[in-house]
């Protein structure tokens, strides 16, 4: 069963027109990721929430924003999709922040494509 | 210099070879290892947390050296199955994947 469930699985966008990804969880998981990964590329972190907290890295571009209107939904939107943000989206979860060894558990990704 | 640093690959290895990642972090601070494998086009899946005893699960054997900043992940007896990006994760802060070695295991 799927615990992590991103969708769509691939989105088209054009170049400047606002999109929006979403991912579900069903692990009842207190902190949800979003992550951007390209092409031979490791993933990058863009932010997280912890709850209701939001935590934005440092580095991500205004351009990136969240909303996690409740414990089992993240929503990614890119507000103006440029051509460097075609990637993989990849949301990610993990029970807590606190303890150690918690890993992450990820989901399908959404793969982004802008024209 | 990078957070994590991976072996750069790939490895081109036959089948029943063992193999062996490397992988190295500069926070000293970090808490949790863990190697993930990611498949062509897909998420990365974990394939086992890094205990600082040294940890193995059937084939695979992970080994943690603090003190050198230093994780390990040795494959024995690789199937075609085991050809993948793996990828090393460091958790001080937040999770930091390095870039990946790419395995291929050839029949």
């Amino acid at each position: 069963d799927a615990m992590v469930i991103q969708n769509p699985r691939y989105q088209v966008t054009q170049f400047g027109k606002p999109v929006t990804l979403s991912c579900s969880q069903t692990l009842n998981h207190n902190v949800m990721y979003w992550y951007q990964q390209k092409s031979s590329q490791a993933p990058k972190l863009l932010f997280h929430y912890y709850d209701k907290d939001f935590n934005n890295e440092a580095d991500t571009p205004d351009n990136f924003q969240s909303r996690r209107p409740n414990t089992s939904f993240c929503f990614l939107d890119i507000r103006s999709p440029g051509l460097g943000d075609a990637a993989m989206y990849l949301c990610a979860t993990s029970r807590t922040r606190d303890s150690s060894q918690e890993t992450q558990y990820f989901g399908p990704g959404t793969r982004l494509l802008v024209l | 210099r990078k957070e994590v640093e991976q072996d750069p690959g790939p490895f081109n290895v036959p089948e029943g070879a063992t193999v062996a990642f490397n992988c190295t972090y500069s926070n000293s601070a970090s808490q949790s290892f863990f190697w993930y494998r990611q498949d062509c086009r897909k998420e990365p899946k974990l394939l086992m947390s890094v205990y600082s005893s040294g940890n193995e699960d059937g084939r695979f054997t992970a080994q943690l050296n603090r003190a050198s900043q230093y994780i390990s992940l040795l494959i024995r007896d690789s199937k075609l199955s085991d050809s993948a990006t793996y990828l090393c994760v460091v958790d001080g802060q937040n999770f930091v994947f390095g870039p990946g070695t790419r395995l291929s295991v050839l029949p």
